[in-house]
């Protein structure tokens, strides 16, 4: 049972265009949410993480809104360019340190 | 950030044998490492968690004789596949927290596991 549902599966996206995955959580007990970037043959690196007491968290191009109320959680890449193409996983946690809980993924092809 | 590495990078070896996969924190010290494995197109599946000096601790389904995982100091973990077999070709990759870095998970750049 995924505790932590994202979505779309994949997506195109045209260069300068805007990126929007979506994931949403049961647990509320979670406290933490963070996005990683896995580029192929790599490690996932982080990008940006919020937690529930902020709505919105921006770091340059790439944002995070939080709808506590819903369970929502979704990253907002503005000004996609071709390097952003990757896959990104969205994750939940009790705490920063602990054991999460990753989305399915989500590849993001941006196209030139 | 903090800086997580894994030896080897990639590793080919024959049925039957084992393999070890070595994760170290470069530049703290981690009180708590994850083992995950990632098949093509796929997720992070947590297959354990260690903490230093303590056996670790498997995830549901995780062969824990197969799959052997020793967290001996606070910068190194290893993970040993035992009797490797094709359907255990993967990427391995390990996380770890702890010490300065309990901000979040810091990942290492995992290790490709091909068994012939």
């Amino acid at each position: 049972q995924q505790q932590v549902k994202q979505s779309p599966q994949s997506l195109i996206v045209q260069k300068g265009g805007i990126s929007i995955i979506n994931c949403a959580y049961e647990n509320t007990a979670f406290d933490y949410f963070p996005w990683y970037q896995q580029f192929p043959g790599k490690g996932p690196a982080l990008l940006i993480a919020i937690r529930p007491d902020v709505s919105e968290k921006k770091e340059g191009r790439f944002t995070i809104s939080f709808n506590k109320s819903a369970k929502q959680f979704s990253l907002h890449i503005m000004d996609s360019q071709p390097g952003d193409s990757a896959t990104y996983f969205c994750a939940a946690s009790t705490d920063s340190w602990g054991k999460f809980q990753f989305g399915a993924g989500t590849q993001v092809v941006v196209t030139p | 950030g903090a800086v997580v590495s894994q030896h080897p990078s990639w590793v080919i070896c024959k049925s039957g044998t084992s393999v070890k996969i070595e994760c170290r924190s470069l530049d703290f010290q981690a009180t708590t490492m994850f083992w995950y494995r990632q098949f093509p197109k796929q997720s992070l599946m947590l297959m354990a968690t260690s903490n230093e000096g303590s056996k670790a601790t498997y995830e549901q389904g995780v062969e824990k004789d197969k799959f052997l995982i020793n967290h001996a100091s606070l910068t190194l973990s290893t993970l040993t596949v035992t009797s490797a077999h094709p359907e255990d070709s993967s990427f391995y990759i390990c996380s770890a927290s702890g010490g300065r870095a309990t901000d979040t998970q810091y990942f290492g750049p995992g290790t490709r596991l091909t068994v012939l």
